[in-house]
Formats: C-alpha cells, sequence, structure tokens
C-alpha cells in the first residue's frame, strides 16, 4: 500500500465551479499536510500547509485535515482557468525529514 | 534570478554515458532534496542532505549518487545512464527546522536516456 493515494482524474470543471481534491494516506503519525500546484514544465509550488487537524482557509482556498479518517482535501472556491494545473499532496512525519507525495490530480478549469 | 536553479532544463543523453544535474539556491536552506517525477508515480525521493557533511538515500537511489559541495549546491549524478531513468528531475530546499515547512522547487531537469 502506497503510504499517500491520489486520484489521478482528470477533472474537468466550468469556470466558478466549486472543486475538490482529496488525499488519503496510511501513516497515522503524519502530522504536516500540504498542498502543491504545478503548471506544466514547471516545478511545484506550494499552495498551503496545515499541521495536525483542522481546517485553513486563503482567498479562494481551504484546505482540511481528517486526522481520524486519515483524509485531506483541497476546495477551491470560484475556480478560474488559471488554476488549470496538477495539485499534489504531500505530508510529513514531525521531524518534517521528508514529505510523502500523492501522484497528483490533473485540473482543468473551463472558461 | 530563481531562488533554486537547475542546469541543464533539457538534457538527452545515451546509455552508458555519466550524467550530471546540478542544482543551486540562494534560500540560504540547510536542507536539499533530488525527486524525480514520472507519470503515474508522482514524485518519488531519490536523496537528500541536511548539510554539508549529511547525505542520505531515499527510497529509490539505486543508480544514482549526490555531492553537496557548498550550503547552496546539490549535484545529483547518473554514473551509467540507463533508458529507465528517462524522468522530470526535480531539486528542492526546505527550511523546515527553522518553521518554513515548504519545499521550494527548482523548475526541474526532463532527461530523456536513449
Amino acid at each position: 500500500q502506497k503510504e499517500v493515494e491520489q486520484d489521478p482524474g482528470p477533472l474537468s470543471v466550468p469556470e466558478g465551479a466549486i472543486v475538490s481534491l482529496n488525499c488519503t494516506y496510511s501513516n497515522s503519525a503524519f502530522q504536516y499536510f500540504m498542498w502543491y500546484r504545478q503548471y506544466s514544465r514547471k516545478g511545484p509550488e506550494l499552495l498551503m500547509y496545515t499541521y495536525s487537524s483542522g481546517n485553513k482557509e486563503d482567498g479562494r482556498f481551504t484546505a482540511q485535515v481528517d486526522k481520524s479518517s486519515k483524509y485531506i482535501s483541497l476546495f477551491i472556491r470560484d475556480s478560474q482557468p488559471s488554476d488549470s494545473a496538477t495539485y499534489l499532496c504531500a505530508m510529513s512525519l514531525p521531524t518534517g525529514n521528508q514529505f510523502y507525495f500523492g501522484t497528483g490530480t490533473s485540473l482543468t478549469v473551463i472558461p | 534570478d530563481a531562488d533554486v536553479t537547475q542546469t541543464p532544463r533539457n538534457r538527452i543523453t545515451k546509455t552508458g554515458k555519466r550524467i550530471m544535474l546540478e542544482c543551486s539556491q540562494t534560500k540560504g536552506h540547510d536542507r536539499m532534496y533530488w525527486y524525480r517525477q514520472d507519470p503515474g508515480l508522482g514524485l518519488r525521493l531519490i536523496y537528500y542532505s541536511f548539510d554539508v557533511k549529511d547525505i542520505n538515500k531515499g527510497e529509490i537511489s539505486d543508480g544514482y549518487s549526490v555531492s553537496r559541495q557548498a550550503q547552496a549546491k546539490f549535484s545529483l549524478s547518473l554514473e551509467s545512464a540507463i533508458p529507465n531513468q528517462t524522468a522530470l528531475y526535480f531539486c528542492a530546499t526546505s527550511d523546515f527546522g527553522q518553521g518554513d515547512y515548504g519545499y521550494t522547487f527548482g523548475s526541474g531537469t526532463r532527461l530523456t536516456v536513449v
């Protein structure tokens, strides 16, 4: 079983839709949870990080962590064509020595 | 200038050749990483280093070696390239110990082994 599972999609939504991206994980010791966005031919860039359980909001983006279910989510409100990218979840043990990545979900927002 | 710079951006090499990918950073971070990205497999860790004298293997280190020449420089070598090492390679830095929890990635090196 992989440490982190992520549905690869692809996901296609109309502009303005609410997008939900999800990951599940197997290691209950993970404490740091992150979402990265990767545009084609670019390196991933950090969108948001969350420590332990709970929600975090940043503009149109909301990250949720449910440690009891080993499930994390990223919500994008009022999606824009510029949000079209691959979204990667990542998580780490408390030491932060390395991050374990999901395989990424490809998102296309159609104008 | 980019915070994390990788060279070359693209490289085609022949089976059996030695090749070096270079990474330099201006973030001042101690932690540096090499990942490879393959379709359907995501990002997999090759090697990581927490300072110049600290080198650690990741989950897929076989066939690779690294050198941490300075705090700002971390190179990845393929001693004898093989076709299944064709992938997108990323260098990343982190300052996790100082509260900067995310990685900063370079733009990647697309390597093709023929």
